[in-house]
């Protein structure tokens, strides 16, 4: 079966730096994406690797190593407008995305 | 610009009637998908539709049914709901180009009481 783990819910203090770990077991592999959900709104996109290596975006970083079914999102300088749901999701062999529960990232001053 | 817009926002449904989540695209983008998201599981594909007058079954496709007669709208509907299809509704859309890069934006949603 096709499988997303992603740890449920983390802690981290404003301006601090946190890396929410994403692993995968999936039909084939196509890429791999991170959202960002705000509580009560849309999932928006936030980044995409298909090759391994670290993709960085301002505050935000992604990482990918496809051997190990393993992905990575680092935000540096947590601000608290940073607490929401991340959600990890990987694109299969049907160009289908599967996607991870999600890890809740709560922020404290 | 709008983007994607769904209706309704929220609504409480009595189990056994019949209802229909509208969503409404104006991207022009091809693809365009139905999820359902419950707490504690990911997303899950309910249907998608690949381009205009085809669709598709996704992971949990029993209980609803879909249509895409023109690029911009693709409406969801629950022929006779039951409590376990109280869920937050989420339509998106990606302009697929098959390489797999394709983005999907994600309406507001819609949150579905079924009593």
């Amino acid at each position: 079966g096709q499988n997303i783990d992603q740890p449920t819910e983390m802690t981290a203090t404003e301006g601090a730096i946190v890396q929410i770990n994403c692993t995968y077991q999936t039909s084939g592999f196509n890429g791999l994406f991170w959202y960002q959900q705000h509580a009560g709104e849309a999932p928006t996109f936030l980044s995409y690797n298909v090759l391994d290596g670290l993709e960085e975006k301002g505050r935000f970083s992604s990482f990918l190593s496809r051997s190990k079914g393993y992905s990575y999102l680092l935000l540096k300088e947590l601000q608290m407008k940073d607490s929401a749901s991340y959600l990890c999701a990987v694109m299969d062999s049907n160009y289908q995305l599967i996607w991870g529960a999600g890890t809740k990232l709560i922020i404290k001053p | 610009t709008a983007g994607i817009t769904q209706a309704p926002t929220s609504q409480i449904l009595a189990a056994g009637r019949s209802m229909t989540l509208r969503c409404t695209q104006d991207m022009r983008h091809n693809a365009m998908y139905w999820y359902r998201q419950d707490l504690g599981l990911g997303l899950r594909l309910i249907h998608y539709s690949n381009t205009a007058g085809t669709t598709g079954k996704g992971e949990v496709p029993d209980g609803y049914s879909v249509s895409r007669a023109n690029t911009d709208d693709f409406p969801l509907t629950l022929a006779s709901a039951v409590p376990s299809q109280t869920s937050v509704y989420f339509c998106a859309s990606s302009d697929s180009s098959g390489t797999g890069q394709d983005e999907q934006f994600f309406g507001p949603g819609t949150r579905l009481t079924v009593l």
